[in-house]
């Protein structure tokens, strides 16, 4: 597709529940973000890919936080145990390089947790 | 901590009027700054990417300025339209330390009124 896509789009789990959140990054971009919104918030950051390799998870807020882009395109979000405080929207972006902080990133439309 | 403040929290205008929105930040070292503008329901779409060396950037009806001294930025959007109406953002990136995070500001909702 020409943007970044996320899927699902929504999800409602249990408290205790796993979930995975799917992001298609814009083909060719090397580098992957992950971003956690709250309600009425900015985005923050959780964790950052340069093709496949992890470079940067310092936002990932427990180790219930998972992420993976293991072929360097497609990525993974995966939370264990989900708690309510994990109710958000997360954002996917991709860049096309990562070598300097100029690139801009281009922004999926979130999966909106919601954790009951 | 880094951090990227803005005000106003929110803004209601009339179609047709200007406004400006603001942004103070003290991430450092500093490398660019941006305007996203976030509808309901969608991801940031930038407006405008600013380094510490320009002053002022232009995007159709969208103008953002940026005092690198002051760690201050505005965007100033004129004759607004109804479509207008979204959450802008204000985003500071640090200069390559490895990291190549966005801080984000909170955002300014503005709404926009026929």
């Amino acid at each position: 597709g020409a943007g970044v896509s996320q899927s699902p789009r929504y999800k409602v789990a249990k408290r205790g529940q796993d979930v995975a959140l799917r992001c298609d990054p814009i083909s060719g971009h090397v580098s992957l973000f992950w971003y956690q919104q709250a309600l009425g918030q900015g985005p923050e950051f959780l964790t950052y890919f340069q093709n496949e390799a992890q470079l940067d998870k310092s936002g990932l807020p427990s180790d219930r936080f998972f992420a993976e882009r293991p072929e360097g395109s497609v990525s993974t979000l995966k939370i264990q145990r989900t708690q309510q405080e994990d109710s958000a929207v997360y954002l996917c972006a991709s860049s096309l390089s990562g070598q300097t902080s100029y690139n801009e990133q281009f922004f999926g439309p979130g999966t909106r947790l919601t954790v009951l | 901590k880094n951090q990227v403040e803005q005000s106003p929290q929110s803004l209601i205008i009339l179609e047709g009027k200007n406004c400006t929105l603001q942004c103070n930040y003290t991430v450092s070292p500093f490398s660019n700054l941006r305007w996203y503008k976030q509808d309901t329901g969608r991801g940031p779409v930038s407006l405008t990417i600013m380094t510490f060396s320009e002053n002022t950037k232009s995007n159709g009806r969208y103008t953002a300025t940026l005092d690198a001294d002051t760690k201050q930025s505005s965007l100033h959007i004129t004759a607004s339209q109804l479509s207008d109406s979204a959450s802008y953002i204000c985003v500071v990136i640090m200069r390559d330390t490895g990291r190549r995070a966005l801080t984000f500001g909170s955002g300014t909702r503005l709404q926009v009124q026929p």
